[in-house]
């Protein structure tokens, strides 16, 4: 059964900073790993898409790395910005099936 | 130009009470879903259907029966409603073995049970 961990459950940050949003499963047989940003009462925006042959993808100050072998992904911010206040969700899809997992979420602060 | 639209977005009614969320996506996607979000904003996958089928059904009270009656359309139905149905319920669409299995989600219904 997968399982998808998000690390911190919540940040805050000075306007400026760099940031790591940590997501690790626990079934390293994926189709994509999703990094995805929800605004309070709002739905979920897509923010990056990893599909399983991929290290990486770059979206202007976000950068997203997945180590398949290991289980991990990462969401880095650069220049973080107050409008980058969200919750942060990670979401896996398995090899097989379209069920997309996801983790708990971090919620992120950043302070102006 | 909306591309995952849900209604009501809103929604408030009584215990025992029958109501139906409609959800259309126009991205000409083949797959779409419903996930409910609790309280503590954990989000769940409940559908999942592709090409009008259903794919995928989780644990789910069989009060909830979803209907797909186009590969644009997935409407959710609740009956007998219980006060731990309230929650935001998301309806979202993908394209299924042909695309890169990107995910896009609606606004959300956030239903709430008296």
């Amino acid at each position: 059964k997968q399982e998808v961990t998000q690390i911190p459950a919540a940040l805050s940050v000075p306007e400026g900073e760099n940031l790591v949003l940590n997501c690790s499963f626990t079934d390293s047989a994926i189709y994509n790993l999703q990094w995805f940003r929800q605004d309070p009462g709002k739905g979920l925006t897509s923010l990056l898409l990893i599909q399983s042959s991929q290290r990486e993808q770059t979206s202007g100050r976000l950068n997203a790395s997945l180590d398949k072998s290991s289980g991990r992904s990462t969401l880095y911010i650069a220049a973080s910005q107050p409008g980058d206040s969200a919750t942060y969700l990670c979401a896996v899809r398995r090899e097989y099936g379209n069920k997309l997992v996801f983790g708990a979420g971090t919620i992120l602060r950043v302070k102006s | 130009d909306t591309a995952v639209s849900q209604t009501p977005k809103y929604l408030v009614t009584q215990m025992g009470n029958d109501k139906s969320i409609k959800c259309e996506q126009n991205l000409g996607h083949d797959t779409m879903y419903w996930y409910k979000q609790d309280s503590k904003k954990f989000l769940k996958i409940m559908f999942s259907y592709n090409n009008k089928e259903l794919i995928i059904n989780e644990t789910v009270p069989n009060r909830f029966s979803p209907k797909s009656p186009d590969k644009a359309h997935l409407n959710l139905h609740i009956n007998s409603l219980e006060l731990g149905d309230s929650a935001v319920y998301f309806c979202a669409s993908s394209l299924g073995d042909r695309g890169t299995g990107e995910l896009f989600f609606g606004e959300g219904s956030r239903l709430t049970v008296l």
